[in-house]
């Protein structure tokens, strides 16, 4: 299995262009998640859909964040226009129930470092 | 709610010594635990996954951790570490069928030759 791929692995670009940020998830994983790593603060979830559904964007910090899932091999989440302070790693992971109990494990790709200068 | 607290964070030993990473944890409900890791400019690895099958979970690479209920505590052990396992540790919590989880604030692990 190929685990979760990302594009692109860096991406550099400057105040207020656009950015989309690419993810195809496990094959035959059902739960998509998106994170940000800041050192300031750490992991943090942003979405994550269930079978192609947004369940949770709570984590979202502003409206210039949208993400989409058209179908349950990709991904992407947009940054329109991007910040300086958006700068950050950014993860997708996914998951599907293991038959082990309790929480379903997340798989993370490598991430996306992104840099707006 | 949940929470988890990393007690240490930056923890160095030298070569074939013992790993201890301290990790404590809030739940409402019977909580799922994990631990990763994170190699430099890599993703997030599973090392283990705890949840409540057994209290001592033995994960990749020789570590293993165990689940304390009465501590409310997860702490990730090694006998001997090894070169390699210089990287970032995150503890993970995550409350009965909820697939938020909550990330501790990771433990930065030096191993010295």
């Amino acid at each position: 299995d190929a685990g979760v791929i990302q594009s692109p692995r860096h991406e550099v670009t400057e105040m207020g262009q656009e950015v989309t940020l690419r993810c195809k998830p496990i094959s035959g994983h059902d739960y998509l998640f998106w994170y940000r790593q800041t050192m300031m603060r750490g992991l943090e979830l942003l979405i994550y859909f269930n079978n192609n559904v947004p369940i949770d964007d709570s984590g979202m910090p502003e409206d210039r964040f949208s993400a989409k899932m058209p179908n349950a091999s990709f991904s992407t989440l947009k940054i329109q226009p991007s910040e300086p302070r958006d700068s950050a790693v950014y993860f997708c992971a996914s998951s599907s129930p293991d038959g082990a109990g309790g929480t379903d494990t997340q798989y993370f790709g490598p991430g996306t470092r992104l840099t707006v200068l | 709610a949940q929470s988890v607290t990393q007690l240490d964070s930056h923890v160095s030993v030298s070569e074939g010594t013992p790993v201890l990473l301290r990790c404590n944890y809030s739940s409402s409900y019977s909580p799922s635990l994990f631990w990763y890791v994170q190699h430099p400019n890599k993703g997030l690895q599973l090392l283990l996954k705890y949840t409540s099958a057994a209290t001592l979970v033995k994960g990749i690479n020789g570590f293993e951790a165990e689940f304390k209920k009465s501590e409310t505590s997860f702490h990730l052990t090694k006998p001997s570490a090894h070169m390699s396992d210089a990287a970032e540790y995150f503890c993970v919590v995550s409350s009965g069928s909820a697939r938020q989880l909550t990330f501790g604030s990771g433990t930065q692990l030096t191993v010295l030759p």
